[in-house]
C-alpha cells in the first residue's frame, strides 16, 4: 500500500527565515510526486510534480527535489502569504486511475 | 475563470438526509475525480471516471454513496441516508489525458450532518 509521510506537522518560521519541509514516501512504482498548497477553507492549489529522481522544480520562493525515498520542499525567505498548509501526494505508476495518495500536511505559519 | 467549480459550497443537511454536490471539471479534461478530506487529513480518494465512465472506487464508498458523470462533463456525488461520520469537505478534482498527471481541484463542498 502506498504511504506518504510528512514532517513537521506544523512550522513556525519568522519572516525570511528559510526552511525545508520533508515528504518520504513509499511506492511500489513511482509515475509522479505532486506538491500542492491549501489554505484553510479552499481545495488544494497545484504547485509542482515531480517524476524521477534528481528532479528540481522551482516557482518563486518555492523549490521542490526528489529523491527516490523522499522530496523536500525548500521555502527561501518566506513572507506572511506563503503560510498555508502543504500538501505532498504519490502516484502510483500500477494505478490505471492516476489516484492520488497524499500525506496529512504540513501546516506552514509565517510569522511578519 | 475555467477552473473547477463545485455547488454548493456548504450544505448543512440532517442525520437521514440526502445529499447531492456538483462539480463541473475544466472544460477540456477528460478525467474527473472525487475526494474526502477531514480536518487535519491529507484529502482521500473516493472515485474516479474517464469520460462518462466510472473506472474506480475506493473501498471507502459505502454503498450509500454514487457518482455520475452524465455525458462526460459534469458529475454528481450523491449520498443517502447520511450520518454524522459523513461531515467532511468533499473536494473535485481533474486532469487531462494527455501525458500528464497533475490534478486541479475544486474549492470543495463542505458537508456537515447534524
Amino acid at each position: 500500500e502506498d504511504q506518504v509521510t510528512q514532517s513537521p506537522e506544523a512550522l513556525r518560521l519568522q519572516e525570511g527565515e528559510s526552511s525545508s519541509l520533508n515528504c518520504s514516501y513509499t511506492v511500489s512504482g513511482l509515475r509522479g510526486l505532486f506538491w500542492y498548497r491549501q489554505d484553510p477553507g479552499k481545495g488544494p492549489e497545484f504547485l509542482f510534480t515531480l517524476y524521477s529522481a534528481g528532479e528540481e522544480k522551482e516557482k518563486e520562493r518555492l523549490k521542490a527535489t526528489l529523491t527516490k525515498k523522499e522530496s523536500f520542499l525548500h521555502i527561501t525567505a518566506p513572507k506572511p502569504e506563503d503560510s498555508a498548509t502543504y500538501l505532498c501526494a504519490v502516484v502510483n505508476s500500477g494505478a490505471g486511475s492516476y489516484q492520488l495518495t497524499f500525506g496529512k500536511g504540513t501546516k506552514l505559519s509565517v510569522i511578519p | 475563470d475555467t477552473g473547477v467549480s463545485q455547488d454548493p459550497r456548504h450544505k448543512i443537511t440532517k442525520r437521514g438526509q440526502n445529499v447531492t454536490f456538483r462539480c463541473d471539471p475544466i472544460s477540456e479534461h477528460n478525467r474527473l475525480y472525487w475526494y474526502r478530506q477531514t480536518l487535519g487529513q491529507g484529502p482521500e480518494f473516493l472515485t474516479y471516471f474517464q469520460n462518462e465512465a466510472q473506472l474506480e472506487k475506493s473501498r471507502l464508498l459505502s454503498d450509500r454513496f454514487s457518482a455520475e458523470r452524465p455525458k462526460g462533463s459534469f458529475s454528481t456525488l450523491e449520498i443517502q441516508r447520511t450520518e454524522q461520520g459523513d461531515s467532511a469537505m468533499y473536494l473535485c478534482a481533474s486532469s487531462s489525458h494527455r501525458g500528464r498527471y497533475e490534478q486541479y481541484f475544486g474549492p470543495g463542498t463542505r458537508l456537515t450532518v447534524t
